[in-house]
């Protein structure tokens, strides 16, 4: 079974930009949760996706946005980058009812 | 909010020793799970722990579910240079009315050979 890929995993952009990342969940799971990594604050949740409906969100501010498509492959998208957004971005699925989250191999932003 | 602690930070260990990490909390939690991260790449799921005083191993790994809930340990038997990286805990509960995942700090562990 194929786990969860990511696109694109490296991608460099200039501050005031925005940018949309894509993942695709492992076959058969619905929920897609998307976390933020950096060295000084480790993971952070942005937010879950189930059934196209977000079923969960962080704190993070309104610039950071997602969604999910009837396929489960779900987008994040943000706008208005700055500096401080520079960091790995990973995407996690799970099957329905179970929490194994199961991690893509991320996106690596740079934020110029 | 909820935060997990994890310790040690960082672990300096010759080639065959064995390793002890685990994760606190003030926080009940319902699922415990231990993920390994290498460079550059996403965490990779190692063990899941779901009841109370759970015992699970995964070959050379073997992680427990704290009686209070609270808490969780990863143990590493006979470390080899491929253990090297970061490991995770993972606590799922109610927070704020939703089921959710809180992570912990990580520990990175480092192996000389």
């Amino acid at each position: 079974k194929a786990g969860v890929t990511q696109t694109p995993r490296y991608l460099i952009k200039t501050r005031g930009q925005q940018v949309t990342l894509s993942c695709s969940p492992i076959s058969g799971h619905r929920s897609v949760s998307w976390y933020q990594q950096t060295p000084g604050q480790g993971l952070q949740f942005l937010f879950e996706y189930f059934s196209e409906t977000q079923r969960n969100k962080g704190n993070f501010p309104g610039r950071f946005s997602g969604r999910q498509f009837s396929n489960s492959r779900s987008e994040m998208n943000v706008s208005t980058l700055e500096l401080g957004d520079s960091a790995l971005y990973l995407c996690a699925s799970s099957k329905d009812n179970s929490y194994e989250q199961y991690f893509g191999p991320g996106t690596r932003l740079t934020v110029t | 909010g909820q935060q997990l602690n994890q310790s040690p930070q960082s672990m300096f260990i010759q080639e065959g020793e064995d390793v002890s990490m685990n994760c606190t909390s003030s926080s009940i939690f319902n699922t415990w799970l231990w993920y390994k991260q290498d460079p550059g790449e996403g965490p990779v799921l190692l063990i899941a722990l779901y009841k109370a005083g759970e015992l699970t191993s995964n070959g050379r790994l073997t992680a427990q579910f704290g009686i209070t809930r609270k808490d969780s340990f990863l143990n590493i038997s006979a470390s080899i240079p491929s253990d090297v990286g970061i490991y995770f805990c993972a606590g799922r509960s109610w927070i704020q009315g939703a089921q959710k995942l809180v992570f912990g700090q990580g520990t990175r562990l480092t192996i000389n050979p």
